[in-house]
């Protein structure tokens, strides 16, 4: 059963402008994290936002965590074409289960 | 050595067939994971192992096996499997505790049952 649901499913902007994708969960969470996965390879770690965290950076990425509304948005700033790729956040309900289930994903292609 | 290595990258087997998918890391992780993905799908939660010992089994079928012989290697034994099994199976690994849940992924094996 997937925890997340993701949106847009697929995202298709001009290199330079800034992407957004968001995340809804339904149960609630220790913490959220966003992956990306380039076609058809393992997934790479980004960024981890706890729960009492609202907001987070890391060079050209900025996460939003709102936990009343169960939702989280990362932000792509300034993107390139190798910033192509599946994005999917992944959460843990309950510290020390390590139980993290995927959300839907968004396939974000950046156009040179 | 932040790698986890799995191997085969791509198997074919037939549905009589008994095969093993393998993973290595050689960072310390003491929590160990199997995920398959299908195409345009995210990653499905399999197995957890911590500290050798099975965690969370999905309700996965038992034609699907999987074995944690050591803390740094995570095998999946397959057999009797269905065409539909047929995706990319992929291993991860993370810290216990005092860590940042950060999972770190394998590259994958890519399976496609006849």
């Amino acid at each position: 059963s997937q925890q997340g649901e993701e949106d847009p499913q697929a995202l298709s902007i001009q290199e330079g402008e800034n992407a957004t994708m968001n995340c809804s969960y339904k149960t609630s969470i220790n913490n959220l994290q966003w992956y990306r996965q380039n076609s058809g390879r393992g997934l790479v770690h980004l960024i981890l936002i706890r729960s009492n965290e609202r907001e987070k950076h890391s060079g050209r990425l900025r996460v939003t965590l709102d936990t009343s509304k169960k939702s989280s948005s990362l932000l792509i700033t300034a993107s390139r074409a190798a910033d192509t790729a599946s994005y999917f956040c992944a959460t843990d309900r309950t510290s020390g289960t390590y139980k993290y289930i995927f959300g839907t994903g968004t396939r974000l292609k950046v156009l040179a | 050595d932040t790698e986890v290595t799995q191997t085969p990258k791509h198997l074919v087997m037939g549905m009589t067939n008994k095969k093993s998918l393998k993973c290595e890391q050689h960072m310390g992780h003491r929590a160990m994971y199997w995920y398959k993905q299908k195409a345009k799908k995210p990653p499905e939660l399999m197995f957890v192992y911590s500290y050798e010992k099975l965690s969370i089994n999905e309700s996965v079928p038992s034609r699907f096996s999987p074995e944690c012989p050591n803390s740094s290697l995570l095998n999946l034994h397959l057999h009797a499997l269905q065409p539909e099994d047929s995706a990319l199976y992929l291993c991860a690994s993370s810290r216990i505790g005092g860590g940042t849940g950060e999972l770190f992924f394998g590259e994958g094996s890519r399976l496609t049952v006849l």
